[in-house]
């Protein structure tokens, strides 16, 4: 089992470009979560799906962020465009039943 | 908003020791009950959860859950250096055997384990 995927690890971007993360949840996981980290506020819930519906969106910041599942092993969320303020780090987690499992991260820094 | 509060920390504790980690929340439909483990750079880990009122113990950890205080606690014992980290409470609406939905993170507590 290669455990939630993230991708990019890191990512450097200027303020005004359009970002996409991306995250492959674990095979057999009906829920994915997408949060973000920082000092300031700690992990932040900004979206899950269920069976690949979005279930609550009410974190997402502003229409700036979206997020999609378009099937069982794929989510992405995208920043456009995007602020230094969302310099954070993003992590994605699957479940089914028991806890989270939550990947390595993408750690995003807009100059 | 439900609320999450932990032990502000940091916990400073010589190694061998106990080390209690609290946690209160607010939500009284909380069902399930996280804690997770987050190493410095690196994501959460899932430690323990517990679902029944009482102790639950794996290996050096245990679980203390009090729902009708709104209560849940993490003693580590015979503490090690490794086991430095901050330490996430994290309460869920499902009960087991449920799909998981959403947890409230709380804020975490710093534990530091000296030699």
């Amino acid at each position: 089992d290669a455990g939630v995927i993230q991708s990019p690890r890191h990512e450097v971007t200027e303020m005004g470009q359009e970002v996409t993360l991306r995250c492959k949840p674990i095979s057999g996981h009906n829920s994915l979560f997408w949060y973000r980290q920082t000092m300031m506020r700690g992990l932040e819930l900004l979206i899950y799906f269920n069976n690949n519906v979005p279930i609550d969106d009410s974190g997402m910041p502003e229409d700036r962020f979206s997020a999609k599942m378009p099937n069982a092993s794929f989510s992405t969320l995208k920043i456009q465009p995007s602020e230094p303020r969302d310099s954070a780090v993003y992590f994605c987690a699957s479940s089914f039943m028991d806890g989270y499992t939550f990947g390595s991260g993408t750690r995003l820094t807009v100059v | 908003q439900k609320e999450v509060e932990q032990n502000s920390g940091p916990l400073s504790v010589p190694e061998g020791a106990i080390a209690s980690l609290n946690c209160t929340y607010s939500d009284r439909g909380s069902q399930s009950f996280f804690w997770y483990r987050q190493y410095s750079g690196k994501s959460p880990e899932l430690i323990m959860f517990i679902y029944s009122n009482g102790d639950k113990e794996d290996g050096r950890f245990t679980a203390q859950l009090n729902k009708a205080s709104q209560y849940v606690s993490l003693l580590i014992r015979d503490s090690q250096p490794s086991d430095s980290a901050t330490y996430l409470c994290a309460p869920g609406g499902r009960s087991r055997g449920s799909t998981l939905g959403r947890l409230y993170f709380g804020r975490g507590t710093q534990l530091t384990v000296w030699p």
